[in-house]
C-alpha cells in the first residue's frame, strides 16, 4: 500500500511568496493532520481533519495558513505571505478510524521542507 | 500541560549493541498513550512502537523495546543488536489528552540523534 506524500520534497520562496503544499493521505484514512518542524524545536501539530470536516485547527499558527481538504482525501496547507519565521520541515500524517482511541499510530510522510529567503 | 523530554541530543552506539533512548513525560492523567517514531535521513517518520499506561507490560516490536517505568514517568526505547541502518533522529510522543478524552494529535519531545558505528 503506498504511504503518505508530500509535495514539494523541498520549497524555497522568497517573504511575501505564497506556497501551497500538497498531502495525499493512505487511502481509506479518514484523519489527515499537519504538523510542523521549525529548526531545532519540537514538532508541532498544526491541524487535523476527519473526512474533508476540520476537527481541530488549534495549532495553525495564524490567518497566514490556510489549509483544505477537498472532498475528504488529499489535502493542502497554502502560506500566503510567507514570511521568514514559516521556514520549517512541513509534515503530514494519516490514521484510520477513531483518531481519539489511544493506540491509534499516524503514519507520517517524508515532510516537505519549506525555506523562506 | 502534557510535555515529552528527550534530553539526549545525540548518541553514539557500536554496532550489535545495545542502547536506550531516553524519555520522560509529564501529564496528570492516569490514562495515556506514548509512541517512538524515527525519522532517517530521506525524512519520513516511521512508526515504531506504542504503549500504554494501562498496559501490563512492556511493549516490544522485533529488537525495539520499550522500557516503561510508570512511578518514574520515563519510556526508555531500547534497540538491542544496533545496525548501521538504526542511525536516525527518534522522537518520543505522547497523545494529547483533553479533559477525560483522547484528541487526535500528538505531543512530540525535541528528538534524539542517534549514530551507529560500525
Amino acid at each position: 500500500e503506498a504511504g503518505v506524500t508530500q509535495f514539494p520534497s523541498h520549497s524555497v520562496i522568497e517573504k511575501g511568496q505564497t506556497v501551497t503544499l500538497r498531502c495525499d493521505p493512505i487511502s481509506g484514512h479518514d484523519n489527515l493532520y499537519w504538523y510542523r518542524r521549525v529548526m531545532g524545536k519540537e514538532i508541532k501539530f498544526l491541524l487535523h481533519f476527519v473526512k474533508e470536516s476540520k476537527q481541530d485547527e488549534s495549532g495553525m499558527p495564524n490567518n497566514r495558513f490556510l489549509a483544505e481538504r477537498t472532498g475528504g482525501t488529499y489535502s493542502t496547507l497554502k502560506v500566503q505571505p510567507a514570511e521568514l519565521e514559516d521556514s520549517g520541515v512541513y509534515f503530514c500524517a494519516s490514521s484510520p478510524g477513531r483518531a481519539r482511541s489511544g493506540a491509534n499510530v499516524l503514519t507520517f510522510g517524508a515532510g516537505s521542507r519549506l525555506t523562506v529567503l | 500541560a502534557q510535555k515529552i523530554t528527550q534530553t539526549q541530543p545525540g548518541m553514539f552506539v557500536q554496532e550489535k549493541e545495545a542502547v536506550t533512548l531516553d524519555c520522560t513525560y509529564d501529564t496528570s492523567d492516569p490514562s495515556y498513550g506514548l509512541f517512538w517514531y524515527k525519522q532517517p535521513s530521506s525524512g519520513e517518520m516511521i512508526f515504531l512502537i506504542y504503549q500504554g499506561s494501562y498496559d501490563q507490560q512492556n511493549a516490544t516490536e522485533g529488537r525495539y523495546s520499550l522500557n516503561f517505568q510508570k512511578a518514574r514517568k520515563s519510556a526508555n526505547l531500547v534497540i538491542s543488536a544496533s545496525q548501521l541502518g538504526d542511525s536516525a533522529m527518534y522522537f518520543c510522543a505522547m497523545r494529547e489528552r483533553r479533559g477525560s478524552s483522547n484528541t487526535g494529535k500528538l505531543i512530540f519531545g525535541q528528538g534524539t540523534t542517534l549514530q551507529v558505528k560500525p
